[in-house]
This record gives C-alpha cells, structure tokens and sequence, in this order.
C-alpha cells in the first residue's frame, strides 16, 4: 500500500517566518505534488516535480518554493510566510505513466498567525 | 490549459435515495478521470477511475459514466449511506508530454446523507 507522510499534522507560525513542509513517499513514484485546499476552491497544484531536482510550477506557485532532492521526498518552502498562506496543505505522488492516480498524505494545516 | 468544473458544490440526499454529482473539462485530450473522497479530516482517497476508451465503469454503488463528445462525467451513488457523507473530487489528466500523472480538480461536492 501507497504510504505518503507528511512531517506534521498542525503547524502555527507567524508572519515572516520561513516554512518548511516536508512529504516523504515510500513507493518509488517518479511524480510528487503540493496541493493547497481552501473550502470552495478544491485541489489547486502549487508545484510538482516529475523528477528529481525538477520541478514545475502550477496554478499558483507565488510565494512559495519547493525542492526534491532525493526521488522520495518533496518539500514546500514558504520563503516569508504570509497571513494568507493560511491553509490546508496537501502533498501527493503518483507514477509518470498515464492513467495513473495520485496518492495523498493526511495534509498539514498551517497557520499563519 | 485543462479546466474542470464541478457540480452542484452541495448535495443533500435522504438515505437509499441515489446521488449524482456532475463534472465538465475543457482539454479534449484529457484521458483519465479519476473520482476522491475526502471525509472529514481525512485525506482524499480514490474510490473509482475511468479511462477515455470506456464509456461507463461501476464498482457495487458507484459508477462513473463518460462522454467524451460533451466532454462531461458523472459520479453516480445509489442506495446512499450515511457513510457516503463526504466532500468529492472530480479530476481530469490532460495529455501532456513527459508529465503523465498530472491532474486537474474541480471545486468539489460536499455530499450529505441523512439517516
């Protein structure tokens, strides 16, 4: 069974600060993925990485970074973290093939006090 | 690039009555739709995929149903539970070179069964 872990459950961290969520999967997936989910706007992809040391930018990518540098952990960086980054964070991976599903970690709800 | 919208972004139903949440993509091209429900708390998990070539797909209550000319799919629920009480997700995967596994999600359905 797919594992994705997310380092933390609850994060609180304040303004300015720069933050670090860390996604660690077990199943040897080429494609990783952060999402952001705020009630009413769904799954929006912040960044994904089909590679390691790649990656790509998604919907909306503003304010935030990410780096991969082993295949099998993917990190989101608030580079100066903002009241409005206040979120449910969600990390997924998924084999490069088509037809494949993404598999999701339990989320990290980060606030930003 | 691949849009998909989702509807109706609330549904309530009584419980053994049947559910249908309905979503349309923009990109042709898109060729798997998978279907996740996140219960409360909880992390989104696949319940049911479908790929272009097929029209329609069922597993026990669930089925999805595809048309590719009207570029829409459903989710179907029938005789519902109130287990089912969940929020779902559409998603489309559009065909992009050297990015298989990329999806793109609607805005969700929170679905409530009352016993």
């Amino acid at each position: 069974d797919v594992k994705v872990t997310q380092s933390s459950r609850y994060l609180v961290k304040r303004t300015g600060e720069k933050v670090f969520l860390e996604c660690v999967q077990d199943m040897d997936h080429e494609n990783m993925f952060w999402y952001r989910q705020d009630p009413g706007l769904g799954l929006r992809l912040i960044y994904f990485s089909y590679d390691v040391k790649m990656k790509e930018k998604g919907d909306i990518p503003e304010g935030y970074s990410v780096s991969r540098e082993k295949k099998e952990r993917f990190s989101l960086i608030l580079e100066s973290a903002s009241t409005n980054q206040t979120s449910m964070y969600l990390c997924a991976s998924s084999l490069e093939t088509d037809y494949q599903p993404q598999h999701f970690g339990d989320g990290t709800r980060l606030s930003i006090l | 690039g691949e849009n998909v919208e989702q509807h109706p972004s609330t549904l309530s139903v009584q419980e053994g009555d049947s559910a249908v949440i309905k979503c349309t993509y923009s990109d042709s091209a898109s060729n798997y739709f998978p279907w996740y429900k996140q219960e409360l708390g909880k992390r989104p998990q696949l319940i049911i995929d479908i790929r272009s070539n097929v029209g329609e797909k069922k597993d026990q209550r669930i089925a999805v149903t595809l048309n590719k000319t009207a570029k829409h799919f459903s989710l179907h629920i029938t005789e519902t539970q109130p287990e089912d009480s969940a929020v779902y997700f559409c998603a489309a995967s559009p065909l992009i070179y050297n990015q298989g596994g990329k999806l793109i999600f609607g805005q969700g359905t929170e679905l409530s069964v009352k016993p």
